[in-house]
């Protein structure tokens, strides 16, 4: 089975500065999707971005850019320049395209921006 | 208005009582989700619904029953709820992967329903 495994539980910013949040994940399949979603006190989910496994470019939105390390199974999220709306929980995801299509998610980062 | 609503948005309840929470979509997606958030766990599969006749378990179905009564519309229930059934539920929608060129990819959440079960 798929596992997806955020081995921070939590992490803190000054504003402006830049924060990497980890992601590995345990696959054998080779197309897939991965995400990134973020999720506020308001509990909503957002997606922030999403990359495809045959890309190997790395995808980008705004200040958000992940580091996409197929071989590896890693996919960290780095952002830029940190607002203070930032803070929240991020959690990393995984979904293949066939079968079920299930999605699988980490445990989540908390994300704390300290002004 | 969201294009994935759930409701109730919060409900607490008793241990043994019956709890439906409804999921309705906008979006014309086939595809169908809920989901249990609980803190250090991030979210985990209840069931999935890929059209109206055709429901499925996922990783933790025990003590849960799913209803597909139209393309839009799928209920989660819990029969007799139990205290460690407390939780925030979502909902989600996506449409067909790998079938359409435009499809992200990506699950359309509903806002959550948090559930306590006392």
């Amino acid at each position: 089975a798929q596992t997806v495994t955020q081995s921070q539980p939590e992490m803190s910013v000054q504003e402006a500065e830049t924060v990497t949040l980890s992601c590995t994940y345990d696959t054998s399949e080779s197309d897939y999707y991965l995400f990134w979603y973020k999720q506020p006190p308001s509990r909503q989910m957002i997606l922030v971005i999403r990359q495809e496994a045959y890309k190997q470019q790395n995808a980008t939105e705004n200040r958000f850019s992940v580091n996409f390390q197929k071989a590896a199974k890693s996919f960290s999220l780095k952002i830029s320049d940190s607002q203070l709306g930032d803070a929240a929980m991020y959690f990393c995801a995984y979904r293949i395209l066939y079968n079920n299509n299930d999605m699988r998610f980490g445990a989540g980062t908390r994300l704390t921006v300290k002004p | 208005d969201a294009d994935v609503t759930q409701t109730p948005r919060n409900r607490i309840t008793k241990t043994g009582k019956r709890i439906m929470l409804e999921c309705s979509q906008t979006k014309g997606h086939d595809r169908m989700y809920w989901y249990r958030q609980d803190p250090g766990l991030g979210l985990r599969l209840i069931y999935y619904s890929f059209d109206v006749k055709d429901i499925n378990k996922g990783e933790i179905s025990d003590g849960y029953s799913v209803s597909r009564q139209a393309q839009a519309k799928f209920s989660l229930s819990l029969e007799s709820a139990i205290p460690n059934q407390t939780a925030l539920y979502f909902c989600a929608t996506s449409g067909r992967l790998a079938s359409s060129a435009s499809n992200t990819g990506e699950l359309f959440f509903g806002e959550g329903s948090r559930l306590t079960v006392l």
